[in-house]
């Protein structure tokens, strides 16, 4: 067990609707990255918060969204979407600080996004 | 983005045989991480190194930050069914930002 919390497991929806999938990070990191890994494909970054602020974006589409709150859970807002969006969304956290060296990213056991 | 390359794509092995895979960057790197994943799961963090020239082991596995900080490797030893997955080299830079992730090595263990 990482640490890293993520729900739901799975998800399914229609195109055009909106869904919000939630991280929990482990105790102490201020770091959350989200990551979409579509089916046999690597990890393509989406975007890093650190305590509350965005630090990192990656290619995250517009029709895409996140937000770290104040305990340090962070949500990801998917919107308008479409069958290409369906994919395995995976939460990390790590206790990096910006210019801060010597830190690890754990992985949360993902959420399955279908769109139908 | 950064891209980290990852050679070879896929593996395909004896058990008992030993495996090695390496990621390279164009850019310098102050940590590598090494990961393993199992389909439809999260990946499980495996190694992490944070100095140029470190050999880290954990287990049958062994992993070493390149000298000139743009480069990785991960040996198995004695490979068992149980090394099946996808390997991901990842990397992060001095800013301490994102981590960069490499295109995965997919091992298959043949009993």
């Amino acid at each position: 067990d990482s640490g890293v919390t993520q729900t739901p497991k799975h998800l399914i929806t229609a195109t055009g609707q909106r869904v919000t999938l939630r991280c929990s990070p482990r105790s102490g990191d201020l770091s959350v990255y989200w990551y979409q890994q579509s089916l046999d494909q690597g990890l393509q970054f989406l975007i890093q918060y650190y305590n509350g602020e965005e630090r990192a974006k990656g290619n995250i589409l517009e029709r895409f969204s996140a937000q770290q709150f104040p305990d340090l859970h962070s949500e990801l807002n998917l919107s308008s979407l479409e069958l290409g969006d369906s994919a395995l969304y995976f939460c990390a956290s790590s206790a990096t600080l910006p210019g801060k060296l010597n830190t690890e990213a754990f992985f949360g056991q993902g959420t399955r996004l279908t769109v139908v | 983005g950064q891209q980290l390359n990852q050679s070879p794509q896929s593996m395909f092995i004896q058990e008992g045989e030993d495996v090695s895979m390496n990621c390279t960057s164009s850019s310098i790197f102050n940590t590598w991480l090494w990961y393993k994943q199992d389909p439809g799961e999260g990946p499980v963090l495996l190694i992490a190194l944070y100095k140029a020239g470190e050999l880290t082991s954990n287990g049958r596995l062994t992993a070493q930050f390149g000298i000139t900080r743009k480069d990785s490797f991960l040996n198995i030893s004695a490979s068992i069914p149980s090394d099946v997955g996808i390997y991901f080299c990842a990397g992060q830079g001095r800013t301490g930002n994102q981590f960069y992730f490499g295109t995965g090595t997919s091992l298959t263990v043949i009993p």
